[in-house]
């Protein structure tokens, strides 16, 4: 089993350019989360997603979209990028508590 | 609003140091408690989680921590820690409604060989 699965691992932006962050998990897995992790403020929920079909703010959830595009998939949109969204974006997959994470993309917008 | 407080965010150790990480946690209600692991360059991994049962738990690598209810806390231990330890860790706690973990800032962790 692969796990989770991001892609891709890195990523430069100009401002104002629009990307997907692909997400994957192959555990069957009902909750399926995006998370970004700026240095000192831990990871913060951007959206989640407690079954297929359904998708929730996070925390932080402005400037992003989500879709759940199946069991397996959770894709996470940034229409118009900005600076401030550089960061390193993980996604991670649960059933119950304990969640598992993927190896994150590490983005930068300039 | 809930919180994680992660009392220390850099923390330099010389190896077979000891290691203790605090962590507290704003809520009243039922918690699941976990710390989890980023080694440089990787992705979270998960070093340890309280459900119920007894405070002391052990997880991977000799790490251990005890959740203490009267102090809201979930702290972190190692009696000797190795060069390979070095890390950044993180807090967490999950409350059932809501569906969601909510992560300390992080410590992170030199050890010096």
């Amino acid at each position: 089993n692969a796990g989770v699965t991001q892609t891709p691992k890195f990523q430069v932006l100009k401002t104002g350019q629009s990307m997907t962050l692909q997400c994957a998990q192959d555990m069957n897995h009902n909750s399926m989360y995006w998370y970004r992790q700026d240095p000192g403020m831990g990871l913060r929920l951007i959206y989640y997603s407690a079954s297929e079909g359904t998708t929730d703010k996070g925390e932080v959830p402005n400037g992003y979209n989500v879709s759940r595009l199946n069991k397996r998939e959770f894709s996470l949109r940034l229409e118009s990028a900005a600076p401030s969204q550089t960061s390193v974006y993980f996604c991670a997959s649960s059933e119950g508590a304990v969640q598992y994470f993927g190896p994150g993309t590490r983005l930068t917008v300039t | 609003a809930q919180s994680v407080s992660q009392h220390n965010h850099h923390v330099i150790l010389s190896e077979a140091a000891s290691l203790e990480l605090g962590c507290n946690y704003s809520y009243g209600g039922t918690v699941n408690l976990f710390w989890y692991v980023q080694y440089p360059g990787q992705h979270l991994q998960l070093l340890l989680k309280y459900f119920s049962g007894d405070p002391l738990v052990k997880g991977i690598k000799g790490f251990e921590a005890e959740f203490i209810k009267s102090k809201f806390s979930f702290n972190l231990r190692k009696p000797s820690v190795q060069w390979s330890d070095t890390a950044e860790y993180f807090c967490a706690f999950f409350k059932a409604a809501g569906n969601k973990l909510t992560f300390g800032g992080g410590t992170r962790v030199l050890v010096k060989p």
